[in-house]
């Protein structure tokens, strides 16, 4: 099916830890995003991209990396969990012209 | 600063009623303004987009109005379904520039009860 995958769809992980939270779409979209939705406070913008190569943060970087090599895939790397990092995390793709967007169904992300 | 807010925060409402949800913004000077759906540990599902020159969207039993002047959208649910259940979000999209930034509500989590 047409869409962004996202995996895993729950993860655990030990303060200290790094992981690689897993963002493709298959819909030719060159624009991405990583988003981390937390009680009270909506969704707020991690990190986008605009094409392969291109990257940029956005309100709340801290903590996280990424990079785009190809169209498809925009992985979120946590270079060293902490628990405030604890949240559901969603990839949003969008055409070239940002007329809609298409988000993955979500990570929920544990860090004890 | 762009400010969303969405009232009320839960709605509780028998089947078949129209209903109104409301998207508030502090700056008019918005790009576009979209709603969206989102359904328990679920991701979000693009309802309707409204360009900043546009008054209104429509599809299906839902339609979306925008006031620019007024910083508000509403989004209005004609005969409600149990199906409807679920928390609606509305984001605001500042400019056409490559940043793209969303800037969202807390949303309104609606119940509709057969």
């Amino acid at each position: 099916n047409a869409g962004v995958t996202q995996t895993p769809k729950f993860q655990v992980l030990k303060t200290g830890q790094s992981m690689t939270l897993q963002c493709a779409q298959d819909m030719n979209h060159e624009y991405m995003s990583w988003y981390r939705q937390d009680p009270g406070m909506g969704l707020r913008l991690i990190h986008y991209s605009v094409g392969a190569g291109i990257t940029d943060q956005g309100e709340v970087p801290n903590g996280y990396n990424v990079s785009r090599s190809t169209t498809e895939d925009f992985p979120l790397r946590l270079l060293s969990a902490a628990p405030s990092q604890t949240s559901v995390y969603f990839c949003a793709s969008s055409t070239g012209q940002g007329i809609g967007y298409t988000f993955g169904s979500g990570t929920r992300l544990t860090v004890v | 600063k762009q400010e969303v807010t969405q009232i009320p925060a839960a709605l509780s409402v028998p089947e078949g009623e129209n209903l109104v949800l409301n998207c508030s913004f502090t700056d008019s000077a918005i790009y576009n303004l979209q709603w969206f759906r989102q359904d328990p540990g679920k991701g979000l599902t693009s309802l309707l987009l409204i360009q900043s020159s546009q008054r209104e969207q429509t599809s299906g039993r839902l339609n979306a109005s925008l006031d620019k002047s007024s910083g508000r959208s509403t989004l209005y649910i004609a005969a409600s379904q149990p199906g409807d259940s679920a928390t609606y979000l509305c984001a605001v999209r500042l400019t056409a520039g490559n940043n793209r930034k969303l800037i969202w509500g807390l949303g309104t989590s609606l119940a509709v009860n057969p």
